[in-house]
C-alpha cells in the first residue's frame, strides 16, 4: 500500500488529453513539493516534472503538473502511442522521515 | 552530460549482503549535490531507499535503515549500497540517481541493475 495513491490504470485516445491524480495528505504532498517520472518497460524513470510544474529541460509542453492542497495531477494532452509508459509521483513525507513514491499508474492509448 | 551507471552481482543468497557500486561520469561528485538509491520488485511500484551528501552525511528509509550503508568515494567519484540480511522480499531492479534533497526529486538515473536473492 502506497502512502500516494494513484489510480492503477488510465486510457484515452490519441490526440486527447489525460490526467493522472497522485492523493496524499499534509504530511507529504501537503507541505512538500512533487516530482512526476515516467518509465518505459525495461527502463529506468525518467523525471518529467519537478517542484510541482517545473518542467525538465527538454520535456515537451504536452506535459504538465499542478498541486492543489494534497493532490497533484499530471496532465498529457494531445496524446501519442509514445506516451505509453508507467507515471510515478514522488514527494517527502514529514512524519514518516522519507521519500515516497505513489503506487504507479499505466496510461494506455488506445 | 551526466551519466550514472550500477555495477555488481545479479545473483545474492539469502541471509548475505548485497552490495552494488554506482559510477558517476560527467560530474566530479566532491562538488556538491546528493546521491541516492531506489528500487523496484519485479512487477512492482518504486521504493525509496536512501541517499548520501557528497560530503559523507547519509539519510535512510526508517523501514530499511537497520540494514542500508551508503557509501561515497570521491577519489573514484562513485557511491555504494550495501544491504545487509537479505531475503527473496529484496529482489528487485536498484537504480542509482543523484537526487535533489530541497526540493524531493532524482533528475539524473542509472539504467538499472536486477538483483535476485536467491539460494
Amino acid at each position: 500500500q502506497s502512502v500516494l495513491t494513484q489510480p492503477p490504470s488510465v486510457s484515452a485516445a490519441p490526440g486527447q488529453k489525460v490526467t493522472i491524480s497522485c492523493s496524499g495528505s499534509s504530511s507529504n504532498i501537503g507541505n512538500n513539493y512533487v516530482s512526476w517520472y515516467q518509465q518505459f518497460p525495461g527502463t529506468a524513470p525518467k523525471l518529467l516534472i519537478y517542484e510541482n510544474n517545473k518542467r525538465l529541460s527538454g520535456i515537451p509542453d504536452r506535459f504538465s503538473g499542478s498541486k492543489s492542497g494534497t493532490s497533484a495531477t499530471l496532465g498529457i494532452t494531445g496524446l501519442q502511442t509514445g506516451d505509453e509508459a508507467d507515471y510515478y509521483c514522488g514527494t517527502w513525507d514529514n512524519s514518516l522521515n522519507t521519500g515516497v513514491f505513489g503506487g504507479g499508474t499505466k496510461l494506455t492509448v488506445l | 552530460q551526466l551519466q550514472l551507471q550500477e555495477s555488481g552481482p545479479g545473483l545474492v543468497k539469502p541471509s548475505e549482503t548485497l552490495s552494488l557500486t554506482c559510477g558517476v561520469s560527467g560530474y566530479s561528485i566532491s562538488r556538491g549535490y546528493t546521491w541516492g538509491w531506489i528500487r523496484q520488485p519485479p512487477g512492482k511500484g518504486l521504493e525509496w531507499i536512501g541517499y548520501i551528501y557528497h560530503s559523507g552525511s547519509t539519510y535512510y528509509n526508517p523501514s530499511l535503515k537497520s540494514r542500508v550503508t551508503i557509501l561515497v568515494d570521491t577519489s573514484k567519484n562513485q557511491f555504494s549500497l550495501n544491504l545487509s540480511s537479505v531475503t527473496a522480499a529484496d529482489t528487485a531492479v536498484y537504480y542509482c540517481a543523484r537526487y535533489s534533497s530541497g526540493s524531493y526529486f532524482f533528475d539524473y538515473w542509472g539504467q538499472g541493475t536486477l538483483v535476485t536473492v536467491s539460494s
